[in-house]
């Protein structure tokens, strides 16, 4: 069963550090999200993405984040400049459409970040 | 803003009882639910979802959930849990307007079986 694919499982960062974490979403999936779990609490929201830009993003979406599409499998989150409150589990999701039935979100395994 | 709201953060049962998890959601418009579980070790998968028709679903494992629209309620129930249904329940809504709408995510329910 195609699954949507995260790496790394786990990034050590410095603070001021900047990350790439990459997630591989299913291949016939045109919406991708990412989502974070900071420990303890809910899962949040972050970002989705169609059509090569930013269809809608939280609060907790702002200059520090990026989003990127490089090629035609791999959809990356990136974070400029690391803050300690930035340590959490980040979830990528993909779904096959916007609205209706085949809007479930399916989500990979996670990239836990650790920020020292 | 939306919201979801889940009662219990904690359910111990023992095994062959009755499961009911509440859920309670707030947003302005048409939504559609869902019940994600994560086991240990897991990722979230999708237990079952709502989009619109009967307002009783039925999921995987069992699982079952009913929108009721006047209560904003989507409660997941099973008649009789095992020990595999150890894990992380969550309730989330988007809207149903279409785009890429992200999920809203209640608190989540550790639920525990006991053998």
């Amino acid at each position: 069963e195609p699954e949507v694919t995260q790496t790394p499982s786990h990034q050590v960062t410095q603070m001021g550090q900047e990350v790439i974490l990459r997630c591989v979403p299913i291949s016939n999936h045109l919406y991708f999200y990412w989502y974070r779990q900071i420990l303890g609490q809910k899962v949040e929201f972050l970002v989705s993405f169609y059509n090569n830009e930013i269809s809608e993003k939280s609060e907790i979406f702002d200059d520090q984040f990026s989003v990127e599409r490089p090629d035609g499998s791999n959809f990356t989150l990136k974070i400029r400049s690391t803050k300690l409150e930035d340590s959490a589990m980040y979830f990528c999701a993909s779904s096959e459409a916007s609205g209706g039935y085949y809007n479930e979100q399916f989500f990979g395994p996670g990239t836990r970040l650790t920020v020292l | 803003a939306q919201s979801v709201s889940q009662h219990n953060h904690h359910v111990i049962l023992s095994e062959a009882a009755s499961l009911e998890l509440g859920c309670n959601y707030s947003y302005g418009g048409t939504v559609n639910l869902f019940w994600y579980v994560q086991y240990p070790g897991q990722h979230l998968q999708l237990l079952l979802k709502y989009f619109s028709g009967d307002p009783l679903v039925k999921g995987i494992k069992g699982f079952e959930a009913e929108f009721i629209k006047s209560k904003f309620s989507f409660n997941l129930r099973k008649p009789s849990v095992q020990w595999s249904d150890t894990a992380e329940y969550f309730c989330a809504v988007n809207g149903a307007g279409g785009g890429a709408d992200g999920l809203t995510f209640g608190k989540g329910t550790h639920l525990i079986i006991q053998p």
